[in-house]
């Protein structure tokens, strides 16, 4: 396995059930990711591991709930969802040195909630 | 003023042509910038990084900075159809993350 694998790559679930995402990186990078893609809408950052400190939030409702074992696995666990949470859930690894540096994606999970 | 700003497009050129995809940023953004490809159904790849005034080209893509003017292109020369896709701006974020604009679709006709 060489980058960054996403898991499931699709998922329908109604809104009372619990489902989570996984994402694992073979690429040795200190920082993890989860991102959100809705149709029109810009990428937007949900939440940021770095060092396996959880470091950003951006106000993410509760009913997503994210967990980082350790620097090579990154969970968001889902529970109680909402249709408007029907999207592309994208996972992303870096390597966080003095300056920003390029993600790498996942494939993504194609979330549904009917 | 958004973050990121791009026009979402679509962009239209034919095959062949020069593509320009434009870019805007806001003083919250780092000086850190992508062009990253999104093909429709799959994940975002980096085509481009740059991180200082001027030009950086890299085959037949070209990325310009101009910080004065707060602004990020990316130039696209010999567009071919395989180049279609939308074209992702970011920038860099306070906590070492990108902040990305909504996206140009690009459709280059055969």
């Amino acid at each position: 396995e060489t980058g960054v694998t996403q898991t499931p790559r699709h998922l329908v679930m109604g809104m009372t059930n619990k489902k989570s995402l996984k994402c694992e990186q073979h690429l040795g990078h200190n920082a993890m990711y989860w991102y959100k893609q809705s149709a029109k809408k810009p990428l937007e950052l949900m939440f940021v591991y770095n060092f396996k400190e959880q470091t950003e939030n951006n106000s993410v409702p509760s009913r997503f709930s994210p967990e980082c074992p350790n620097s090579s696995h990154l969970f968001l666990h889902l529970h109680t969802l909402q249709p408007e949470d029907s999207a592309l859930y994208l996972c992303a690894s870096s390597q966080v040195l003095e300056n920003t540096g390029e993600l790498f994606f996942g494939e993504g999970s194609r979330l549904t909630v009917l | 003023q958004k973050e990121v700003e791009q026009n979402s497009g679509p962009l239209s050129v034919p095959e062949g042509a020069i593509a320009s995809l434009n870019c805007t940023y806001s003083d919250r953004v780092s000086q850190s910038f992508f062009w990253y490809r999104q093909y429709s159904g799959k994940s975002p790849e980096l085509i481009m990084s740059i991180y200082s005034n001027g030009d950086k080209e890299d085959g037949r893509f070209t990325a310009q900075l101009n910080k004065a003017s707060q602004y990020v292109s990316l130039l696209i020369r010999d567009s071919q159809p395989s180049d279609s896709a939308t074209y992702l701006c970011a920038g860099g974020g306070s906590q070492g993350n990108l902040i990305f604009g909504k996206g140009t679709k690009l459709s280059v006709k055969p």
